[in-house]
């Protein structure tokens, strides 16, 4: 059974830093793109960026570009999103997914980030 | 700002059919495969329909897929109270680079 699950998040400063983590387990990690995606509360949702299997090859949506950084552990079965400069707008519930046939195929329960002083 | 729009909500008795359209451009609706999400309340997302009008295993085919030019659309037949959920699709931009979602239907069983 495919399962992701999310930690690190909670409460942090306008401007602070967090790293969030996503644990795989129960398909091949590392033959798969992997997805962050968020949704603030009440809104829609946002993919946030992806990286391929190797994390050679990373991409972001605009709002990211600069200041969230994902990475990946293929000998963890682990998927990381370090933010940085975080904002009030970046407050969310961040979810990791798997990529599949141009998808998001599997997707974790979400872990909620605040920003607020 | 979603690059994709749906309709805010829909609404139909148990037993009818609704359909969910989502609009968007030649960047992304009509030239990527489109995909359907759908959010029950407090849950996360869950993927419907892949490749515009292919089903997960474990979907039931009361949901289906279509697409033409830039403009797909989500079917669902004979509702159920379980359906009561928001609904999104999604797909790759082209011209922006990254993955898109629509800006949601909220779908109601009346």
């Amino acid at each position: 059974e495919v399962q992701l699950v999310e930690s690190g998040g909670g409460l942090v400063q306008p401007g602070g830093s967090l790293r969030l983590s996503c644990a795989a387990s129960g398909f091949t990690f590392s033959t798969y793109w992997m997805n962050w995606a968020r949704q603030a509360p009440g809104k829609g949702l946002e993919w946030v960026g992806n990286i391929n299997q190797d994390g050679s090859e990373k991409k972001y949506a605009d709002s990211m570009k600069g200041r969230f950084i994902i990475s990946r552990d293929n000998t963890k079965n682990s998927l990381y999103l370090q933010m940085n400069s975080l904002r009030a707008e970046d407050a969310a519930v961040y979810y990791c997914a798997r990529g599949q046939s141009w998808s998001l195929d599997y997707w974790g329960q979400g872990i909620l980030v605040t920003v607020s002083s | 700002q979603s690059v994709l729009t749906q309709p805010p909500s829909v609404s139909a008795a148990p037993g009818q059919k609704v359909t969910i359209s989502c609009s968007g451009s030649s960047s992304n609706v009509g030239n990527n495969y489109v995909s359907w999400y759908q959010q029950l309340p407090g849950t996360a997302p869950k993927l419907l329909i892949y490749e515009n009008n292919n089903r997960p295993s474990g979907i039931p085919d009361r949901f289906s897929g279509s697409k033409s030019g830039t403009s797909a659309t989500l079917g669902i037949t004979g509702l159920q109270t379980g359906d009561e959920a928001d609904y999104f699709c999604g797909t790759w931009d082209s011209s922006l680079y990254t993955y898109v979602f629509g800006t949601g239907t909220r779908v109601t069983v009346l």
